[in-house]
């Protein structure tokens, strides 16, 4: 099976930027996505790495890093609408395109 | 946004009686999903549907069913509700795009068995 490990929660000042990160052990890696989601609301998409290295998205950047295990989501200009809860997710080989979830960081911004 | 709707969008149901949500899709895509998400869980995959009649089991699907008999609407059945499966349930659709098979999600059916 597949073992997804990210911080329950942080706190970040608006205008500041944020990394959260993401650690995962998995047989058959295919690729690491990470989603957006609002308190009462559907996740959605952000961003997808299946490469080693740094995919930019305007204020938002997702890196990974196979040979480690590690992904990092990178958060710059904070603003308040940004706190949500941000999910990473990996796919493995094997059919269907299953993706499977850690629990989510809970972002919190602050003045 | 993806054309994914779900219904009903709130439910509340007693124990032991079946339940159907439904998912439908105006993008054609040829995969879709069923999640169940509760606090400190996260999202879990309930069954999945890699085309029409083609269906597979999740990390947690005792207790459900799935059909998919078009494209566009892929049903989940509790077959007999138990409080277990109090949660908020979201589907999901993808196919290939220019960043892999992202998936995208439903609203959710916000689900109470009492």
């Amino acid at each position: 099976g597949q073992n997804i490990d990210q911080p329950t929660e942080m706190t970040a000042t608006e205008g500041a930027i944020v990394q959260i990160n993401c650690t995962y052990q998995t047989s058959g890696f295919n690729g690491l996505f990470w989603y957006q989601q609002h308190a009462g609301e559907a996740p959605t998409f952000l961003s997808y790495n299946v490469l080693d290295g740094l995919e930019e998205k305007g204020r938002f950047s997702s890196f990974l890093s196979r040979s480690k295990g590690y992904s990092y989501l990178l958060l710059k200009e904070l603003q308040m609408k940004d706190s949500a809860s941000y999910l990473c997710a990996v796919s493995v080989t094997g059919g269907g395109n299953k993706l499977t979830f850690g629990t989510g960081t809970q972002l919190k911004v602050e003045l | 946004d993806a054309g994914i709707t779900q219904s009903p969008r709130h439910k509340v149901t007693e124990t032991g009686t079946p339940v159907t949500l439904r998912c439908h899709q105006t993008e054609n895509h040829r995969y879709m999903y069923w999640y169940r998400q509760d606090p400190g869980h996260g999202l879990r995959l309930i069954h999945y549907s890699y085309g029409v009649k083609d269906t597979d089991k999740g990390e947690v699907s005792d207790g459900y069913s799935v059909s998919r008999s078009k494209t566009e609407d892929f049903l989940l059945t509790l077959e007999s509700a138990t409080s277990s499966q109090t949660s908020v349930y979201f589907c999901a659709i993808s196919d290939l795009s220019g960043s892999g098979y992202e998936q995208y999600f439903g609203p959710g059916t916000r689900l109470t068995v009492t």
